[in-house]
């Protein structure tokens, strides 16, 4: 599948701090998925879009379905330090490959 | 649900002997596995899909007779790494999709194989 963009590459997050990431693609999907990754770990589901214009919710995350099909952002809100590690975003029109993106590296900042 | 095994977690072989990892979707039939590599710091790197019964689909630039996968029921798929080299030691991680009551292209990964080649 081709690359998503997605960015920041990495961030620093605060206790207590709101974060947000997204992802972007050149064509459209009919489907957004946003995994965390743990280091040494498989990449685990954290929130599936369907619809444009969705948004969701699961827990403290949030995630919407970009209305042009061609985007998505992951909102974190009150981060605390298990938040930490890194997030995929991926993407698919009809096809049960996924594209990937980069990933997003989540520290605590010092 | 969807939970996904992968075994051995980590293994370490000598160079030119063969290892072979095992992915199970343990609470759901998986009529998809992938099978991906991952190198430190980068993003997944689809290598094969293989379907229940089937022949599996390999990505542009994986060989087929040096990663061998079999998917011999709806709950186990088997990735055997022949021949091994310095040079296929990774994180190898498998996903499965299918009726674990998501969507039809959620895919649930396990949680990962370590292997590393001496």
């Amino acid at each position: 599948g081709q690359q998503l963009n997605q960015s920041p590459q990495s961030m620093f997050i605060q206790e207590g701090e709101d974060v947000s990431m997204n992802c972007t693609s050149s064509s459209i999907f009919n489907t957004w998925l946003w995994y965390k990754q743990d280091p040494g770990e498989g990449p685990v589901l954290l929130i599936a879009l369907y619809k444009a214009g969705e948004l969701t919710s699961n827990g403290r995350l949030t995630a919407q379905f970009g209305i042009t099909r061609k985007d998505s952002f992951l909102n974190i809100s009150a981060s605390i330090p298990s938040d930490v590690g890194i997030y995929f975003c991926a993407g698919t029109l009809n096809d049960y490959k996924l594209s990937f993106g980069a990933g997003t590296t989540v520290t605590v900042r010092a | 649900g969807a939970v996904v095994s992968q075994h051995p977690s980590w293994v370490i072989c000598k160079s030119g002997t063969s290892v072979k990892i095992e992915c199970r979707s343990l609470d759901f039939q998986a009529t998809t596995m992938f099978w991906y590599r991952q190198f430190p710091k980068q993003s997944l790197m689809l290598m094969a899909t293989s379907n229940e019964g089937s022949k599996a689909t390999y990505e542009q630039g994986v060989e087929k007779d040096k990663f061998l996968i079999n998917h011999a029921s709806l709950t186990l798929s088997t990735l055997t790494v022949t021949s091994a080299h310095p040079e296929d030691s990774s994180f190898y991680i498998c996903s499965a999709s299918g009726l674990a009551g998501g969507g039809a292209y959620e895919q649930y990964f396990g949680p990962g194989t370590r292997l590393t080649v001496t």
